[in-house]
């Protein structure tokens, strides 16, 4: 399979514990994006990678977040403190600076559960 | 600032029937993008379409059509003859050219069942 692959699928934790959820991007790739869905809404901007230059992130992304794409390859999504506010589905998508459609490649998302 | 308004939570349909969901968007911007994708239960988003804005035309392709209407910031998405194949939560998005990626709005999404 050479789409954008999300690990892990699902994750329950228990409040006040990290959380760190990985995105393999499709290979020749080089824009890598972050994305929260909470029930019943679209998804949300969190930041986006160009290589490995984070280049901009949302103000959603609070101090206790972090992501990182070290050799511009897969990225770490890392959630610090975890809350149950955080409870969401994170989406990870990746496309090609290049590429003319503005399409974007969506992985099937790790479901964060925060009890 | 962006937004994306899909007014439509869910929407019913039988088989066969042809079913239209609407989209309107708000944006300072001369230039941007608008896209609609399903989400499938499986949950991964899948993209069906991009418009340019400078690019009126509606378009069609088998059993889907888009109606774009810059003067009232719409972007229609229609399926005729629909399937229960597609059932899923379809979303509208827009997009502005930004340092030449794309940060994508998303709406809140339109939930269809097809009923057979």
């Amino acid at each position: 399979d050479t789409g954008v692959s999300q690990n892990p699928r699902h994750k329950i934790t228990k409040r006040g514990q990290n959380v760190t959820f990985r995105c393999d991007p499709i290979s020749e790739h080089n824009r890598l994006y972050w994305y929260r869905q909470t029930l019943g809404q679209g998804p949300e901007f969190l930041t986006y990678f160009q290589n490995e230059a984070q280049l901009e992130k949302s103000r959603l992304l609070s101090d206790r977040f972090s992501a990182e794409r070290p050799k511009g390859s897969f990225s770490t999504l890392e959630i610090q403190r975890t809350e149950q506010g955080d409870s969401a589905m994170y989406l990870c998508a990746s496309s090609f600076r290049a590429a003319n459609t503005g399409e974007l490649f969506f992985g099937e998302g790790s479901r964060l559960t925060v009890l | 600032a962006q937004k994306v308004t899909q007014a439509q939570t869910e929407i019913s349909v039988v088989e066969k029937e042809d079913v239209t969901l609407d989209c309107v968007y708000e944006t300072r911007d001369t230039t941007y993008y608008l896209f609609w994708y399903k989400q499938p239960p499986s949950g991964e988003l899948v993209f069906l379409i991009r418009r340019n804005s400078f690019d009126e035309q509606n378009e069609i392709s088998g059993r889907y059509s888009w109606n774009f209407q810059k003067s009232t910031s719409s972007f229609n998405f229609t399926i005729t003859a629909s399937q229960v194949v597609d059932s899923a939560v379809y979303f509208c998005a827009l997009s502005e050219a930004k340092g030449g990626y794309q940060k994508v709005t998303f709406g809140t999404g339109t939930k269809l069942q097809v009923i057979p």
